[in-house]
Parts: structure tokens; C-alpha cells; sequence
């Protein structure tokens, strides 16, 4: 079952735009962990916010949670070419030995 | 360099045939991870091991087996019973358990039935 659910699905923007994808999950989380997958390649870990905690920055990423919307932002600033991607975000429900994936976002940054 | 190896890239299977991806991890991580994907979504957990000599299914385990016999490896092998075997498949490990944190992934094997 998907627990997450990113919007939009797609997403083209110039770059030097800032872009931003959404996650709603379904059930109480421990944690959300946003992904990076360049095509046809495995995913590459980004950020983990913890269920305490409402931002969390990493260089040009910004991700903020709100676990009484149960919901979850991904900022890009000042986007590049190679930021050209689909992002996906993942929970951890601590009741379940796994991550649960949303469906992804993908994101087009053109010159 | 520590990291996960999946082999082989791209696999070509004719119906009715039993493949085996292999995934092997150098970041002496305990729990190891098998997710399908398919085009335009995300990804499914097939099983899963938190330790070696044990593993778990995970949503989607039917026409699947695995085995844990060594801590750095954790193949695949895709029976003849799974009905829709064309997929991107990848491994994943982690060092915290139960996926808690974050998972580290190869780079995917592409399977093909033909």
C-alpha cells in the first residue's frame, strides 16, 4: 500500500526557479525521508525529518513537516539542470519494519 | 568504496524460467532490502531481512524467494510463479533496523520477460 503520495506528479520549471514538492501520508509517522532518483538509476537518500521536528535544511533543500496535516514539503532553490530528477518521499510508521514510498514526483529543470 | 552492488543491470528472462538478481553490500549493514518498481511509480517492498538467516515478506512477496545465508549478501530470485516479472528491481540496506533510517541503494536491475 502507498502510504505517501507526492503532488504534483510532474513538474517543469527554468532554472534558477525554486520548486517544490508535497507528500501527504495517511497514518501517524516516526519519521519522513525524502529520495532522489535520476532515471533508471537507484535512489539517492536527502533528508530525514523526524516527527518532533517541522524544518530541516540541507545546502539548497528545505523540507518542512506538519504532522497535524500529515503532510510534508520539499523546497529546491535556486534550481540547476541537474537537479532534474523524480523525488520521492518515504515514511517510517515505527509499527511497520519498513519504509513506505510515495509514487513520486519528477521534476524538469530546463536551461 | 563501501556501497551496494546489484548485478546483473539488465536481465532478459523467457516465461516460465527462475532468475536470481544478486545484491551484495560492503557497509556491513544488518537489515537489506528488496524493493520492485514499476514505470511511473514508487516503490513496493518484496522482503526484507533485519539479520542473517532470517527475513520477512514484505507487500508483494508472492513469486519471490530470498535467502540471507551471509550478511553481505541478500539475493533475489524471481520464480516462474510471479505472473508480471518485467520490472525495475532494487536493493537497499540500512544500519539502523526496521527501516528507521536512512537506506542506502545500488544502482537497480532492469528485468525483462520476453
Amino acid at each position: 500500500s502507498q502510504q505517501g503520495e507526492e503532488d504534483p506528479q510532474a513538474l517543469s520549471i527554468q532554472e534558477g526557479e525554486n520548486a517544490t514538492m508535497n507528500c501527504s501520508y495517511k497514518t501517524s509517522i516516526n519519521n519522513l525521508q525524502w529520495y532522489r532518483q535520476n532515471s533508471g538509476r537507484g535512489l539517492v537518500h536527502l533528508i530525514l525529518i523526524r516527527s518532533n521536528e517541522r524544518e530541516k535544511h540541507s545546502g539548497r533543500l528545505r523540507v518542512t513537516l506538519d504532522t497535524s496535516k500529515k503532510s510534508s514539503s520539499l523546497l529546491i532553490t535556486a534550481s540547476r539542470a541537474a537537479d532534474t530528477a523524480s523525488y520521492f518521499c518515504a515514511t517510517w510508521t515505527g509499527t511497520a519494519s519498513k519504509l513506505t514510498f510515495g509514487t513520486g514526483t519528477r521534476l524538469q529543470v530546463t536551461l | 568504496d563501501g556501497g551496494i552492488t546489484q548485478s546483473p543491470k539488465y536481465l532478459f528472462r523467457k516465461e516460465g524460467q527462475n532468475v536470481t538478481l544478486s545484491c551484495e553490500q560492503n557497509l556491513n549493514h544488518d537489515a537489506m532490502y528488496w524493493y520492485r518498481q514499476d514505470p511511473g511509480q514508487g516503490l513496493r517492498l518484496i522482503y526484507y531481512s533485519q539479520i542473517v538467516n532470517d527475513f520477512q515478506k514484505g507487500d508483494i512477496a508472492e513469486g519471490y524467494s530470498v535467502s540471507r545465508e551471509k550478511k553481505e549478501s541478500f539475493p533475489l530470485t524471481v520464480t516462474s510463479a510471479q505472473k508480471n516479472p518485467t520490472a525495475f528491481y532494487l536493493c537497499a540496506s540500512s544500519i539502523a533496523p526496521r527501516g528507521a533510517g536512512e537506506l542506502f541503494f545500488g544502482e537497480g536491475s532492469r528485468l525483462t520477460v520476453l
